[in-house]
């Protein structure tokens, strides 16, 4: 049902750089900017990337955001094992799918 | 501490109503907008609907639309959001959250979440 399609899972082991993507429409990510947040297991969601690449106080440096067109990016860096938890992207939607859309979700796997 | 707290975990029976609640925290919803998420049991996100409490303008997802009320006490800093009869289907937690601005719309703060349980 959602609207902001991304890949199921990732996984890498520690140190290692993985990337999310979080592709959308020119409703959505093509006109609007890209937020993205981590649950971790059992927890409230927390946001992590706001405005496309911004990071909130608090939210270490390996932890970035990417945007180009109507698709954009996570990628952290130095993966750690505390990283494991679920992601999600969201974006305001123009369209009938709003106003505001939600990823499907990356489960992310430090092996 | 600026936070939302959420009313705890309930448990009905389908055709029941329910009517759960979010309070704010000092003014920290004075011109924001608040919405609420579902997760079902081991689902994604799904943004619901919000609410500008100050004068109680609404929105709601296309899929949600009809089957709940968001609602607000602005006196009071809470949120609400009700159903008037409850199905299996409801079963989920359900987060309230702050959206930041109205220009990006970022979730900034949330609550720790409400879950609900109907089961016959």
């Amino acid at each position: 049902q959602s609207v902001l399609t991304q890949p199921p899972s990732a996984s890498g082991t520690p140190g290692q750089r993985i990337t999310i993507s979080c592709s959308g429409s020119r409703s959505n990510i093509g006109t609007n900017t890209v937020s993205w947040y981590q649950q971790l297991s059992g927890t409230a969601p927390k946001l992590l990337i706001n405005r496309n690449t911004q990071r909130p106080a608090g939210v270490p440096a390996r932890f970035s955001g990417s945007k180009s067109g109507t698709s954009a990016s996570l990628a952290i860096s130095g993966l750690q094992s505390e990283d494991e938890a679920d992601y999600y992207c969201a974006a305001w939607d123009d369209s009938l799918n709003g106003p505001y859309v939600f990823g499907t979700g990356t489960t992310v796997t430090v092996l | 501490e600026v936070q939302l707290v959420q009313s705890g975990p309930e448990v009905k029976k389908p055709g029941e109503s329910l009517n759960i609640s979010c309070q704010g925290s000092g003014s920290i919803f004075t011109n924001y907008w608040v919405g609420w998420v579902r997760q079902m049991p081991g689902k994604g996100l799904e943004w619901m609907g919000m609410i500008y409490p100050d004068d109680s303008d609404t929105r709601y997802s296309p899929s949600f639309r009809g089957r709940v009320t968001i609602s607000a006490d602005r006196s009071i800093d809470t949120l609400y959001l009700q159903w008037s009869s409850l199905q299996a289907s409801d079963t989920a937690i359900y987060f309230c959250a702050r959206h930041a601005d109205y220009l990006n719309w970022y979730f900034d703060l949330w609550g720790r979440g409400t879950l609900v349980t109907v089961s016959s």
